[in-house]
């Protein structure tokens, strides 16, 4: 089992809807979890990071974590087409407590 | 500015010709770390250091190496290219501590003939 797993997609939403990305880890020890956008041929960049189980909000973009189930989501409210990117599910772990990254899913928000 | 820079931006060379890929941070960071980026496989971590003259193996280390002389530069070696290295690069550094995220640098196109 991959440590970090996300369904790679495509996931594609019309302009204006909810695009939901999810993500599910195998470390039960995780304590914190965080979410980067990547537009295709650049460097991922943090948009999120979520540390007790719950929803975080952050402008359109809210972040739920479930401990329990091992399961983190990222939800995107009134989707834009600068929204269209990868997006990757990260989460500290390994002897090193290093990154570990998810495959990444990617998002077409269709105008 | 904080950032993480990487050079070369894109390179383009043969089989077995040796090449060095470098890091700079400026940011005081104790852990750096090299992943590629591959289709379908998303990052995968190639070696990681968490302070100078300390260096341990990622998931993908086979036919690179590393060093760590000063905090601030960790450099990415392949002494021996080959084309399955061919990939997207990136180095990233965080502070120390549970949970730090990872800044990275710009990437690094390497394509290996």
């Amino acid at each position: 089992q991959k440590e970090v797993e996300q369904n790679s997609g495509p996931l594609s939403v019309p302009e204006g809807a909810i695009a939901s990305l999810n993500c599910t880890y195998s470390d039960r020890g995780s304590q914190s979890f965080f979410w980067y956008r990547q537009y295709s041929g650049k460097s991922p960049e943090l948009i999120m990071s979520i540390y007790s189980n719950g929803d975080k909000e952050d402008g359109r973009f809210t972040a739920q974590l479930n401990k329990a189930s091992q399961y983190v989501s990222l939800l995107i409210r009134d989707s834009q087409p600068s929204d269209s990117a990868t997006y990757l599910c990260a989460v500290p772990g390994g002897d090193n407590n290093d990154m570990r990254f998810g495959a990444g899913t990617r998002l077409t928000v269709k105008p | 500015e904080a950032q993480v820079t990487q050079n070369p931006r894109y390179l383009i060379t043969v089989t077995g010709k040796k090449l060095t890929v470098t890091c700079s941070q400026n940011m005081n960071h104790e852990y750096m770390s090299w992943y590629r980026q591959d289709p379908g496989l998303g990052l995968r971590q190639i070696y990681y250091s968490m302070n100078v003259e300390v260096t341990d193996k990622g998931d993908v280390p086979e036919g690179y190496k590393v060093s760590r002389k000063e905090k601030r530069n960790f450099p990415l070696i392949l002494e021996s290219p080959s084309p399955n290295q061919t990939s997207l690069y990136f180095c990233a550094s965080r502070t120390a501590g549970l949970g730090q995220p990872q800044h990275f640098g710009d990437g690094t196109r390497l394509s290996i003939l």
